[in-house]
């Protein structure tokens, strides 16, 4: 069974704090995902990765930085927390190379309350 | 910026009613996928369409993509109280590799 693991479930933090969202995954896929998860507004992209070392901008991605040094591992990183990033955030990876619409696999999401 | 629409957003049915969701864009997939998520836990896949006009079956559940491939609907045939949850349909512009575009979810509560 594919796994996507995320490092905390729950997420208690203070404004102005940094903050480190690990997710792993062990089905040696290429790319992978941080979506963020609102009520009203649905799932939105906020960076995803091709390959190690390699980072690409999804629709939002400001206030966010992320971190790809080993495959497996793909960090979402708010340098300094603001209320406004409280937030489901969801974690993905695909295998890389299909033709189309690859299976993204989904964590168990992180909920992230910033006061 | 591809937009995916999907209505209801909520919806409350009695157990052994029929339902559809739909999922519309005026863009273009390659392909569309169906997600349905509990709540604490992330999206899980439920199908991928991929031709236009496809039709697949997954036991009580039919989803059908459109002929030009921007819309596609979920139909849930004699609804059970265990398909309550949040559905949401995605579509990949480039075989997902760049991230899927989400729509923003229907919410199906199914009443015993």
């Amino acid at each position: 069974d594919v796994k996507v693991t995320q490092s905390s479930r729950y997420l208690v933090k203070r404004t102005g704090e940094k903050v480190f969202l690990e997710c792993v995954q062990d089905m040696d896929h290429e790319n992978m995902f941080w979506y963020r998860q609102d009520p009203g507004l649905g799932l939105r992209l906020i960076y995803f990765s091709y390959d190690v070392k390699m980072k690409e901008k999804g629709d939002i991605p400001e206030g966010y930085s992320v971190s790809r040094e080993k495959k497996e591992r793909f960090s979402l990183i708010l340098e300094s927390a603001s209320t406004n990033q409280t937030s489901m955030y969801l974690c993905a990876s695909v295998v890389a190379g299909g033709p189309f619409g690859e299976t993204q696999y989904f964590g168990p999401g992180t909920r992230l309350l910033v006061l | 910026t591809q937009l995916l629409e999907q209505s209801p957003q909520f919806l409350s049915i009695q157990e052994g009613e029929n339902l559809t969701v739909y999922c519309n864009s005026s863009s273009v997939f390659s392909s569309l996928q169906w997600y349905r998520q509990e709540p604490g836990e992330g999206p899980v896949l439920l199908v991928t369409v991929v031709t236009g006009g496809e039709v697949k079956k997954l036991k009580r559940l039919t989803f059908q993509f459109g002929d030009a491939r921007k819309d596609s609907s979920l139909h849930i045939t004699a609804a059970q109280p265990g398909d309550t949850g949040l559905y949401l349909c995605a579509g990949a512009a480039r075989g997902g590799a760049d991230g899927l575009t989400f729509g923003k979810g229907t919410h199906l509560i199914i009443q015993p």
